[in-house]
């Protein structure tokens, strides 16, 4: 199985401030035939289910909005906030679907100061 | 708009059954495969199979072959998670979602709490 680790595993910071957050996978995600990471990035609100926010390591799914980027390649991947709002309080999930079993990171918990 | 309506909540006994359904709306339901992910309390997300929603076949995570098992009702675009001989270990929230090579819609899951 792929081991999806996240570090750090919470952060806490101000409103308008820059996060960055990192994904590594215990092998590569990227499939060599068509170049892509099979790396998506979700993000979780108290008490709602995941949100899809990034797909293919970096392309961004329609309507996140454009402070949140996806980077990376291979088996090291970065979430970005480049201006934290409070709403963006959740915890993010990296999840690789490049084998069989799906998994998951344990996840990077956002706080606003 | 395209969503996932999953049941309410349920409260069982250990060793009780549970059937969780997960009705599809605003797309072709086979066009997707269905999978299935755990939540245990505040802890990540599980991944725990899928299934093909043209020819429903499940396939489940290890850690989640003998009590699971996924179906579907095609006619009603509805996909179901059964779990057998419940345990206290299974006291999670339970989401579906839809599949097309990333997770890109979500149920608002399923509490399941087992207690005796």
């Amino acid at each position: 199985d792929i081991v999806m680790s996240q570090s750090p595993s919470s952060l806490a910071v101000s409103v308008g401030e820059k996060v960055t957050m990192s994904c590594k996978s215990s092998q590569s995600l990227l499939y060599s035939s068509n170049q892509k990471n099979y790396l998506a990035w979700y993000q979780q609100k108290p008490g709602q289910s995941p949100k899809l926010l990034i797909y293919w390591a970096s392309t961004r799914e329609s309507g996140v909005p454009d402070r949140f980027t996806g980077s990376g390649s291979g088996t090291d991947f970065t979430l970005t906030i480049s201006s934290v709002k409070a709403e963006d309080l959740a915890v993010y999930y990296c999840q690789q679907y490049y084998s069989y079993p799906w998994t998951f990171g344990g996840g990077t918990k956002l706080e606003i100061k | 708009q395209i969503q996932l309506v999953q049941s309410g909540p349920e409260l069982k006994k250990p060793g009780e059954t549970v059937k969780i359904s997960c009705k599809a709306s605003g797309y072709t339901f086979t066009d997707y495969s269905m999978h299935w992910v755990k939540q245990a309390p505040g802890k990540g997300l599980k991944w725990m199979g899928w299934i093909n929603t043209e020819t429903g076949e499940p396939t489940y995570a290890d850690d989640f072959k003998g009590r699971f098992a996924f179906s579907l009702e095609t006619s009603a675009s509805t996909a179901y998670l059964q779990i057998n001989n419940l345990k206290n270990e299974d006291t999670a929230t339970y989401f579906c979602a839809r599949y097309g090579w990333y997770f890109d819609v979500w149920g608002a899951g399923t509490t399941v709490t087992v207690s005796s």
